[in-house]
């Protein structure tokens, strides 16, 4: 069974700190897609980036960055020079490649509600 | 970019009445999910939809609860008698077999009463 475990439930900080998001996942799959969204108060979920598991460059998209470490099944996210437009809940998930029956299922962590104080 | 529309964005209606939610999805996409988030929780499956059929549905969707596509644009979720637990925001979602088109809807609120 797949699992997404983000341990902060809250975290705030003072614009321009910089903060990281931490996400750990279970899975028994060789292949999978990692995912972190972004859900501002207005409630929609806002892609932010999707990783699959055999690729384990760090990225960077501006003042974004993600931190795949297959070794400890971590997928943090990083936040630089934080804004107060930052402040959301967060979302890190994961999903099997393909199912048997071709469909794909995303399984969802709890969420880190970050709150960027001005 | 092509996008993945719910309406109505907000739904009011009384317990035990039955609702509807829609969802048109990527034109081209083959699989239709809903998705289900009650207020503060985790984002969690509700049901998979390919070829007319469920390929696979959650614990949640339970016999209230039904998925049907009804033309060749809209796919909708159907909650046949409304508890005040199924308050939620439902998300619509779509992909085209593989994850670089899976694209989520922006969501339908619903609110029992």
């Amino acid at each position: 069974a797949q699992k997404v475990t983000q341990a902060q439930t809250e975290i705030s900080v003072v614009e321009k700190e910089d903060v990281t998001l931490d996400c750990v996942y279970e899975t028994r799959d060789t292949t999978y897609y990692l995912f972190w969204y972004k859900q501002p108060p207005s409630g929609e979920l806002v892609f932010l980036i999707r990783r699959n598991s055999f690729d384990e460059q760090n990225e960077i998209s501006g003042r974004y960055s993600w931190n795949f470490q297959k070794s400890t099944s971590s997928f943090n996210f990083t936040i630089t020079a934080s804004q107060v437009v930052d402040s959301a809940v967060y979302f890190c998930a994961l999903s099997d490649l393909v199912t048997p029956g071709g469909y794909q299922k995303v399984t969802f962590g709890t969420g880190t509600k970050l709150q960027v104080i001005p | 970019e092509p996008e993945v529309t719910q309406t109505p964005s907000h739904q009011v209606t009384q317990m035990g009445q039955e609702v509807i939610l829609r969802c048109v999805p990527i034109s081209n996409h083959l699989y239709f999910y809903w998705y289900r988030q009650i207020l503060g929780q985790k984002v969690e499956f509700l049901v998979s939809f390919y070829n007319n059929e469920i390929s696979e549905k959650s614990e949640i969707f339970d016999d209230q609860f039904s998925v049907e596509r009804p033309d060749g644009s809209n796919f909708t979720l159907k909650i046949r008698s409304t508890k005040l637990e199924d308050s939620a925001m439902y998300f619509c979602a779509s992909s085209s077999g593989t994850f670089a088109g899976y694209t989520f809807g922006s969501g339908t609120r619903l609110t029992v009463v």
